[in-house]
């Protein structure tokens, strides 16, 4: 099956924690994004990678990092300077990000520090 | 003042209702317009996509966009209750990177 998964479904943290969020797509494509999604605020763009190790900033990414070494992976550090981290993180990916594709996405891990 | 506004809802109609579902938007270079439908604590699906103004159908779901106005409608006919979902507007510039802007969502609740 060709899909974007996200791991894990849930995730606890502490304050003052870096945690790290897992996504992968086994549909060859190369532009991969992430989102954050409160109640009430939509999707808000992190990061998003149009090409292997190359990244570019989005609307809100302070307190986030990303890597992007593989094609099929682009990881989401939430480190300690998010001052409110809690919230619904999807990733998606498009053939080539550009403007007219397609965002697939995945099923979203939910994030709450305690 | 956002560039893309939507009414959050909830909306709740009974089945076999005709549901509208609308957003405004301020950046006139926004070229590319999306619905998306998004289940409860799952991810967004595409549902329709259009460039143009004018309508575009797709079974029981049409999309209407009117740059003129820069307003953009989902109109579902024949709702079901597998249409109970949060409705999401998206839509982006033509050129360069694609960096879609979403609206709030509208929670809508379709009732047998």
């Amino acid at each position: 099956d060709g899909g974007i998964t996200q791991s894990p479904k849930y995730l606890f943290r502490k304050e003052g924690q870096n945690v790290t969020l897992s996504c992968e797509q086994n549909l060859n494509h190369d532009a991969m994004y992430w989102y954050r999604q409160d109640p009430g605020q939509g999707l808000r763009l992190i990061y998003y990678s149009q090409i292997v190790n190359d990244f570019q900033k989005g609307d809100i990414a302070e307190g986030y990092s990303v890597s992007r070494e593989k094609k099929e992976s682009f990881p989401l550090t939430v480190t300690s300077a998010q001052k409110n981290p809690t919230a619904f993180y999807l990733c998606a990916s498009s053939i080539q990000g550009v403007s007219t594709d397609t965002q697939y996405f995945g099923p979203g891990t939910r994030l709450t520090v305690l | 003042q956002k560039e893309v506004e939507q009414d959050p809802g909830p909306l709740s109609v009974p089945e076999g209702a005709i549901v509208s579902l609308n957003c405004t938007y301020s950046n006139s270079a926004f070229q590319y317009f999306m619905w998306y439908r998004q289940y409860s604590r799952k991810g967004p699906e595409l549902l329709m996509y259009t460039y143009s103004s004018g309508n575009k159908e797709d079974g029981r779901f049409t999309a209407q966009v009117d740059k003129s106005s820069k307003y953009i409608s989902l109109f579902i006919r024949d709702s079901q209750p597998s249409d109970s979902a949060t409705y999401l507007c998206a839509m982006s510039v033509i050129q360069g990177a694609q960096k879609l802007v979403f609206g709030q969502g509208t929670r809508l609740t379709i009732n047998p």
